[in-house]
């Protein structure tokens, strides 16, 4: 019930391509879904987040895309970067309880010029 | 605005030994979170503080980890004595409240038992 589960592991994409990573959640309860971004000995930072009224949010060329009904989530980066390489986690709270955030395992991207 | 601060940025001890983590958060902030980033993994929650309360802390293993925030702003985690399967990043987050607000992450420190 707590858990999220992200998927792929890893991933390669060419510059200029677009990246896809998704999450599933089981715990209907969940209202806050963020993704954050890790560089290596950073600490995450946040990308963007979606709560569940709205089906996509854009913020230049990250997208999140949610589906409520499958609870699923996943982002979207267009025209990938190597800048954009690093490890991206989604996450998932239930914000108006105030609880924390529980993170999946982790995607990590290496964007290739 | 200054960030969440946290020291030591890395810490070797040797098993069965003691450490203590120091975290200052952004300023204002009443909700104060530590994370364990096990190397391949994402951050787990160990405990989370409302202002000097404890929130949450049932992932925390009391055994051997302990936490504080006594006057409701920097905090403290401790843990005695670390075994190997503790080498990791901790991680301390602080959010304006508990409720619809961003939490920010400090740069974590890497815990290296041996």
């Amino acid at each position: 019930q707590q858990q999220v589960k992200q998927s792929p592991q890893s991933l390669i994409v060419q510059k200029g391509g677009i990246s896809i990573i998704n999450c599933a959640y089981e715990n209907t309860a969940f209202d806050y879904f963020p993704w954050y971004q890790q560089f290596p000995g950073k600490g995450p930072a946040l990308l963007i987040a979606i709560r569940p009224d709205v089906s996509e949010k854009k913020e230049g060329r990250f997208t999140i895309s949610f589906n409520k009904s499958a609870k699923q989530f996943s982002l979207h980066i267009m025209d990938s970067q190597p800048g954009d390489s690093a490890t991206y986690f989604c996450a998932a709270s239930t914000n108006q309880a105030g609880t924390a955030l529980i993170f999946g395992k982790g995607t990590t991207l290496s964007v290739s010029s | 605005e200054a960030g969440v601060a946290q020291s030591p940025r890395y810490k070797i001890i040797e098993k069965r030994q003691s450490v203590a983590f120091w975290c200052n958060p952004i300023s204002g902030h009443a909700t104060l979170y530590w994370y364990q980033q096990i190397l391949g993994q994402g951050p787990k929650l160990l405990i989370q503080f409302q202002n000097n309360g404890v929130v949450d802390d049932s992932q925390l293993p009391k055994d051997r980890f302990s936490a504080e925030r006594l006057k409701g702003v920097d905090s403290t985690l401790k843990i005695q004595p670390a075994k190997l399967e503790d080498s990791a990043v901790y991680l301390c987050a602080s959010s304006l409240t508990a409720l619809n607000t961003e939490a920010f992450f400090g740069q974590g420190t890497r815990l290296t038992v041996v």
